[in-house]
């Protein structure tokens, strides 16, 4: 079974400040993708980032940046520079290589403070 | 270029009632999938298309069903409804494997 753990249902960060979150998975499959996805409030769902698994480079956007463990199945997310627009629900998913099912997990609630 | 769309935003049904929800993806994606979120549970696959085809189920009972038509639009049913639908249901599109979901706005669906 595949399944995406994330254990910080809520977060909050300064303005400007740098702030992680946290996600693993369980899978047994070798090639894969993950994401970030980020749900502003009352907005649609967006991609933030993604890595596949079978790169050992970290996947960097701007501020956000990855921090991907394979053989620990983790991937975090780091945001630097904090914006409030960052204010959002975040999503952590993979897909397996072999179709277009996304396992997400619940998600972590992040509160940029002014 | 048009994003996807999702039709109805909101709607209200009563237990044992159907609905009916659409999806319009963006032009030239194939795939279509279908999420429902709960507040505490994240998003839960419900199923995809490709083609018309139904490529990927999840872990939903059989009054969860969808098709999708020759020009990719997508409906999703739910028959005899609970109060546990109540959910957003999020619609998604891909152009291909590429990994990138392209979501609607979603339908919130609230069963009285």
């Amino acid at each position: 079974a595949q399944t995406v753990t994330q254990s910080q249902p809520e977060m909050s960060v300064q303005e400007a400040e740098t702030v992680t979150l946290s996600c693993t998975y369980d899978t047994s499959e070798n090639n894969y993708y993950l994401f970030w996805y980020k749900q502003p409030p009352s907005r649609q769902m967006i991609l933030v980032i993604r890595q596949e698994a079978y790169k050992q480079q970290n996947a960097t956007e701007n501020r956000f940046s990855v921090n991907f463990q394979k053989a620990a199945k983790s991937f975090s997310l780091k945001i630097s520079d904090s914006q409030l627009g960052d204010t959002a629900m975040y999503f952590c998913a993979f897909m397996i290589n072999t179709g277009n099912q996304f396992y997400f997990g619940t998600g972590t609630s992040l509160t940029v403070i002014p | 270029k048009a994003g996807v769309t999702q039709t109805p935003r909101y709607l209200i049904k009563t237990r044992g009632q159907q609905v009916t929800l659409s999806c319009s993806p963006i032009s030239g994606h194939r795939s279509v999938s279908w999420y429902q979120q709960t507040p505490g549970q994240g998003l839960q696959f419900l199923f995809e298309y490709f083609s018309e085809t139904q490529r990927n189920k999840g872990n939903f009972p059989g009054r969860f069903s969808g098709r999708q038509f020759s020009n990719s639009r997508s409906e999703m049913n739910v028959s005899t409804l609970e109060l546990g639908d109540s959910a957003l249901y999020l619609c998604a599109s891909t152009r291909g494997a590429t990994g990138e979901l392209f979501f609607g706005e979603g339908s919130r669906l609230t069963v009285l």
